[in-house]
This record gives structure tokens, C-alpha cells and sequence, in this order.
């Protein structure tokens, strides 16, 4: 069966930093872009990252860059996003998603939740 | 930055025909993806490339994208097609603002 697992989220306090993973399983993971989206209460999707099969690409959303850093070992078919200086604003469920540009992202996890309050 | 606008609802009979719309600058010369989500899931992948359907979506969901939008039809509604709907494209990669569907 073709799954994502994510797992790492929780409650932090501002400033603070939190690694959130992505665990791959049934398909070949070292194929396919990797993304991170994330919804905020009550509100819609948003792109936060994503990274090339080989890691050798990486894109974030304007508001993420310079603090979340996302990485894959495709040995552990793993995909990670290390969020560090993290605010208020990035509390949200965070899914993370396969895909391939001209085909969407096809398969997705069932999202962990991070807080971030004091 | 791209942005794609969606209208916030859309209330439809059922057994009638639904269409959400996505609107962007030049929108035509992308592949536009397009994704339902109920209360409490992850969303799933309904139109892909347009208007390509991945396996198990039911032949009532179909997609056209030409000029500034795009556009995702659901035909012979049904209560289960209730949720909020986004469309998406790659580089630079965004998700549309979403729509509410409502079965009447």
C-alpha cells in the first residue's frame, strides 16, 4: 500500500524549533518531488516546500525562507522539515505530498499538527 | 507572486452540475491540478494535468484550462461531493484560495 506517515509535531513556544517527518512506504520514494503543505485553522492549503528526487532542488514559500529547511534520505525513504525560529503564524496541520509537476500530488499523509504558542 | 483566485462558494442541487472556476494570469500555459478536501482529511487528488482523472475518480469530475482559467466541472452532483475544493499548479508552485461546495 502506497502511505505517508508524518510525525514530529506538537506544541512549541515561539522562537522555538520543531523537526517534522515523513515516512514513505509501497512506491519507489528516490522517484518522485516531495512537497509540504500546510492548512491553518479554518483556513485553506498552502505550499510550504518542496524538494527534487535527488535533493538537488529546493523551493519554500516566501514566508518559511531563511527559517524551514526541508531534506530527504531517500535511504530511509524519509522526508523531513526542519522549522526552526517558528511564530504564531505557522500553526497548522502539516501534510506532506508526493507528486510530479504535470501530474499533482497524488498521494498524501494524514497531516501532524504544530502549535505554536506561549 | 501568482496568485489564483477561486470564488469562496458554490451551492448546487443535487443531480445537477457544478462549476469552480480558477482564475490566473495566463493560467492556460500551466498544467493546473485540482483537489478535494472534506472536514478532518487530507485532500485527494481529483483532476490532475488539466483534465486527466487519476484512477478511481468517478467520470463525473472533469477539468478544461484555457486563457486566464480554469475550471472544474461536477456533473450529476451528489451529497458526497460536499467540500472544499483547490486548485494548484507547479512553478511557482500555489494552491488556489478554495471553494466550498454545498449540496442544496
Amino acid at each position: 500500500e502506497v502511505q505517508l506517515v508524518e510525525s514530529g509535531g506538537g506544541l512549541v513556544q515561539p522562537g522555538g524549533s520543531l523537526r517534522l517527518s515523513c515516512a514513505a512506504s509501497g512506491f519507489t520514494f528516490s522517484s518522485y518531488w516531495m512537497s509540504w503543505v500546510r492548512q491553518a485553522p479554518g483556513k485553506g492549503l498552502e505550499w510550504v516546500a518542496n524538494i527534487k528526487q535527488d535533493g538537488s532542488e529546493k523551493y519554500y514559500v516566501d514566508s518559511v525562507k531563511g527559517r524551514f529547511t526541508i531534506s530527504r534520505d531517500n535511504a530511509k525513504n524519509s522526508l523531513y522539515l526542519q522549522m526552526n525560529s517558528l511564530r504564531a503564524e505557522d500553526t497548522a496541520v502539516y501534510y506532506c505530498a508526493r507528486g510530479i509537476p504535470t501530474r499533482g500530488m497524488d498521494v498524501w499523509g494524514q497531516g501532524t499538527t504544530v502549535t505554536v504558542s506561549s | 507572486s501568482y496568485v489564483l483566485t477561486q470564488p469562496p462558494s458554490v451551492s448546487v442541487a443535487p443531480g445537477k452540475t457544478a462549476r469552480i472556476t480558477c482564475g490566473g494570469n495566463n493560467i492556460g500555459s500551466k498544467s493546473v491540478h485540482w483537489y478535494q478536501q472534506k472536514p478532518g482529511q487530507a485532500p485527494v487528488l481529483v483532476i490532475y494535468y488539466d483534465s486527466d482523472r487519476p484512477s478511481g475518480i468517478p467520470e463525473r469530475f472533469s477539468g478544461s484550462n484555457s486563457g486566464n482559467t480554469a475550471t472544474l466541472t461536477i456533473s450529476r452532483v451528489e451529497a458526497g461531493d460536499e467540500a472544499d475544493y483547490y486548485c494548484q499548479v507547479w512553478d511557482p508552485e500555489v494552491f488556489g484560495t478554495g471553494t466550498k461546495v454545498t449540496v442544496l
